[in-house]
């Protein structure tokens, strides 16, 4: 079955970090470009993030840029997104997504004190 | 930013009905690299139309999208029950890639 898991979300501080893993099976992302997805409760989708196969280049958001990094490991079929100085605002379902095509069900990032 | 503007907020018809749902831009999309999703309760975003007019895989022909520029239009020919749902649009042609506010499709 082809398929994307996300892993590594979690409740944190504020200031904290956590880093999101996604592991595709059935199918090989390295060729694909991938991105980061986010969904805050109740609201509507935000991309985040884009990263090309071979990683030479990477898009960011305005709202995660400098916080939020988008990596990737073809050999293990992965993506990651390792999330600093996380904020209120950043609470919400993050997906990731295999060229748009392909999502994973999400891992729920819930900031607060 | 390429701000997408989507409308009506909230549509509601019937089962055999048509829908048309609106998708503009505040700059022409690139390449119309546009695409639509559908997105129900608790469940991830499923990939409709890519390139502005290309069904994706295992989409029915009911659903149509067209449009170039700055206006993109999506079409469901005759509403089934598993139609009603959240359709957003997004533009993936100039980074940030960014969605649309969303069309919610109700049962009338």
């Amino acid at each position: 079955e082809v398929q994307l898991v996300e892993s590594g979300g979690g409740l944190v501080q504020p200031g904290g970090s956590l880093r999101l893993s996604c592991v595709a099976s059935g199918f090989s992302i390295s060729d694909n470009y991938m991105n980061w997805v986010r969904q805050a409760p109740g609201k509507g989708l935000e991309w985040i993030s884009y990263i090309t196969s071979g990683s030479s280049t990477m898009y960011y958001a305005d709202s995660v840029k400098g916080r939020f990094t988008i990596s990737r490991d073809n050999a293990k079929n992965s993506l990651y997104l390792q999330m600093n100085s996380l904020r209120v605002e950043d609470t919400a379902i993050y997906y990731c997504a295999s060229k748009f095509e392909i999502w994973g069900r999400g891992a729920m990032v819930t900031v607060s004190s | 930013e390429i701000v997408l503007t989507q409308s009506p907020g909230t549509l509601s018809l019937s089962p055999g009905e048509r829908a048309t749902l609106s998708c503009r831009a505040s700059l022409s999309v690139s390449s119309n690299f546009l695409a639509w999703y559908q997105q129900k309760p608790g469940r991830a975003p499923r990939l409709v139309i890519y390139g502005a007019s290309s069904r994706a895989t295992g989409i029915p022909d009911r659903f149509a999208g067209s449009g170039s520029g700055t206006d993109f239009t999506l079409t469901i020919s005759r509403l089934e029950s598993e139609d009603f749902a959240v359709y957003y649009c997004q533009q993936y042609g100039t980074s940030p890639f960014t969605f649309g506010q969303g069309t919610k499709l109700e049962i009338k």
